[in-house]
């Protein structure tokens, strides 16, 4: 198994700017999620999914959107990137008998 | 306490020492207290998973402890060593309902030991 996959590792991006940030797993894991990871505020919760066709919005949504058309596939949009948006990304997907999570490696955004 | 908590924020160390970091969390409606270790420039890597009021776990030389009535938790290192130089996070998760698998971080402790 590959785990929690991301892609990509560093983005650049200018301001208003919009892209998608990839995250994949191959574990048939239901619940996904997407963290945020600034210095002095610990792992935030953007969105998260309990399932294919289902979404929610966690501690800090705005900005973002997600789908999930998929169990695999849990792509996190920046609509029009700002620079409160630098940050690193991490997406998670949960095992559902242990509620251990796992973590992706990450991805590095900074916003111009 | 409505936030997770976590104490002290870093913590140096001489190799062979022993010792220990606390989590505060909400007690009510609690479902789960985890423990990851990160290093850095890698992602969290999940130490423990407790549910059950007393519970205690431990893998080689770390182990945790649980109190969900007083809400907090205690990760415990035995004979530091430098390759336990991390942070190290726990996270609170809720019970039912939209909660459900939802994890709030603490911000994390800091370990550096030294040779």
């Amino acid at each position: 198994n590959a785990g929690v996959t991301q892609t990509p590792k560093f983005q650049v991006l200018k301001t208003g700017q919009s892209m998608t940030l990839q995250c994949a797993q191959d574990m048939n894991h239901e619940y996904m999620s997407w963290y945020r990871q600034d210095p002095g505020m610990g792992l935030r919760l953007i969105h998260y999914s309990v399932g294919a066709g289902i979404t929610d919005q966690g501690e800090v949504p705005n900005g973002y959107n997600v789908s999930r058309s998929t169990t695999e596939d849990f792509p996190l949009r920046l609509l029009s990137a700002a620079p409160s948006q630098t940050s690193v990304y991490f997406c998670t997907s949960r095992v559902p008998s242990t509620d251990t999570q796992y973590f992706g490696p990450g991805t590095r955004l900074t916003v111009l | 306490i409505l936030n997770v908590e976590q104490s002290p924020q870093s913590l140096h160390v001489q190799e062979g020492d022993s010792t220990n970091f606390t989590c505060s969390f909400p007690s009510s409606n609690f479902y789960a207290l985890h423990w990851y270790r990160w290093e850095t420039a890698k992602s969290p890597e999940a130490l423990f998973v407790m549910t059950l009021n007393g519970d205690e776990k431990k893998k080689g030389r770390i182990s945790a402890t649980l109190n969900t009535k007083e809400g907090y938790s205690y990760l415990y290192i035995k004979g530091s060593q430098p390759e336990d130089s991390a942070t190290y996070l726990c996270a609170s998760q809720n019970a039912g309902g939209t909660s459900y698998g939802k994890l709030t971080f603490g911000q994390g402790t800091i370990l550096t030991v030294h040779p």
